[in-house]
């Protein structure tokens, strides 16, 4: 079975600086995707960033970018010049990759952000 | 594009009585869809995964005579809890993968928040 591990229960961050949030991963299968969602205090998960485990860049999307380190199945996300409405719970996932079929996504614990202003 | 909807978004019910909550794709087709519980301040826990046309596919521990899942059509998955007591109070969320698309990609529904009394 797949585990995720978030270390960090809770972390703050002063506006406009940069902030990473820690996760591990632990798995037997060779092809996965990872994610990172966010989940503001609407509830609405929404997709932060996708990395292919097959993939050696690391995955960027605007001000967020990940460090995926395959071999110790870490994969922390960095945010960039913190913003208020970054303030959220931030879910690391785990999904197995299947050719067909659809698999469900394993979440870790989360990790509170609040960014102060 | 790629909306999920859930109704209802909050539900108050008296213990013993079965509430329904509804996971819908609105613009486009989902071959699976997956349902997750929240307790406050806690993860996603996948509780059992839909498939259109088939029986659903329960995790361990989840009851399936208590949560009843059924996966009618393409765009619609509800979610029956039987006879609910306090101890289902939760958030109910759903997600759904688009069929024949990527099946990294899941798109959640805004959840439902369930209270028992």
């Amino acid at each position: 079975a797949q585990t995720v591990t978030q270390s960090q229960p809770e972390m703050s961050v002063q506006e406009a600086e940069t902030v990473t949030l820690s996760c591990t991963y632990d798995t037997s299968e060779n092809n996965y995707y990872l994610f990172w969602y966010k989940q503001p205090p609407s509830r609405q998960m929404i997709l932060v960033i996708r990395q292919e485990a097959y993939k050696q860049q690391n995955a960027t999307e605007n001000r967020f970018s990940v460090n995926f380190q395959k071999a110790a199945k870490s994969f922390s996300l960095k945010i960039s010049d913190s913003q208020l409405g970054d303030t959220a719970m931030y879910f690391c996932a785990f999904m197995k990759h299947r050719n067909s079929g659809n698999t469900p996504l394993v979440f870790g614990k989360g990790t509170r952000l609040s960014v102060i202003a | 594009g790629a909306v999920v909807s859930q109704h209802p978004s909050r539900v108050i019910c008296k213990s013993g009585t079965s509430v329904k909550i509804e996971c819908r794709s609105l613009d486009f087709q989902a071959t699976t869809m997956f349902w997750y519980r929240q307790f406050p301040k806690q993860s996603l826990m996948l509780m059992a995964t839909s498939n259109e046309g088939s029986k659903a596919t329960y995790e361990q521990g989840v009851e399936k005579d208590k949560f009843l899942i059924n996966h009618a059509s393409l765009t619609l998955s509800t979610l029956t809890v039987t006879s609910a007591h306090p101890e289902d109070s939760s958030f109910y969320i759903c997600s759904a993968t688009l069929a024949g698309g990527p099946t990294d990609t899941q798109y959640f529904g805004p959840g439902t928040r369930l209270t028992v009394l």
